[in-house]
């Protein structure tokens, strides 16, 4: 069975400009998660999708941040413009289920950003 | 409010010797809690859950946990770590709508 898979795997941007994570979570799963990990720090939680429906992004910082996820599948998150606090590991994970409780969650490699 | 606490941010133990990673939560609801690993430029894997039933659960790599209603605790326990268990350990819990990450403990095992 495929993982959570993730593009791209490293990125180098300046301040100011723009970037964009993708993730393709397993198949079947309805509920994808969006977690930021700054260096040294538990993975803190940006967005909640539950098929295509956001269920919670009280967390995502939407001057800058967006995030969809068209056909409740796939889903991209992006940055515009970023910042230099913005440099973490943005961390897809995907559960089986809907509801209160999801299930165990899977997460992929992770997208690296830096921003000089 | 939930919310989870990892007492220890790094643990170094010498190969071969036993170690308890700290794990406490706070919750006004009914939690499930886990533990998840995470190696160097990589992403989380789980290790254990605790969903309901038994209080001890056994996990992947030799690795148990016990959950304390009580204490409100969720510690992980290996009776003998190697240096492949050597990376960055995370304590979760899962309530309403909502995963909450601890900090981490990073455990370095010594040879």
């Amino acid at each position: 069975e495929a993982g959570v898979a993730q593009s791209p795997r490293y990125k180098i941007i300046e301040k100011r400009q723009s970037v964009a994570f993708w993730c393709n979570p397993i198949s079947g799963h309805a509920t994808l998660y969006w977690y930021q990990q700054i260096l040294g720090q538990g993975p803190k939680l940006l967005i909640q999708f539950q098929n295509n429906g956001v269920v919670d992004d009280s967390q995502l910082p939407k001057d800058r941040f967006s995030a969809e996820r068209l056909k409740g599948v796939d889903s991209t998150l992006k940055i515009q413009p970023a910042k230099l606090e913005d440099s973490a590991v943005y961390l897809c994970a995907s559960s089986l289920g809907t509801g209160l409780f999801t299930g165990e969650l899977f997460f992929g490699e992770g997208s690296r950003l830096t921003v000089l | 409010a939930q919310s989870v606490t990892q007492l220890d941010s790094q643990v170094p133990v010498f190969e071969e010797a036993p170690v308890e990673l700290r794990c406490n939560y706070s919750s006004s609801v009914s939690v499930y809690l886990f533990w998840y690993v995470q190696y160097p430029n990589q992403g989380l894997q789980l290790l254990l859950k605790y969903l309901s039933g038994s209080t001890l659960v056994k996990g992947i790599n030799g690795f148990e946990a016990e959950f304390n209603k009580s204490q409100t605790s969720f510690h992980l326990r290996k009776p003998s770590v190697h240096i492949s268990d050597t990376a960055e350990y995370f304590c979760a819990a899962a309530g309403t709508y909502k995963y909450i990450f601890g900090t981490g403990t990073r455990l370095k095992v010594l040879a």
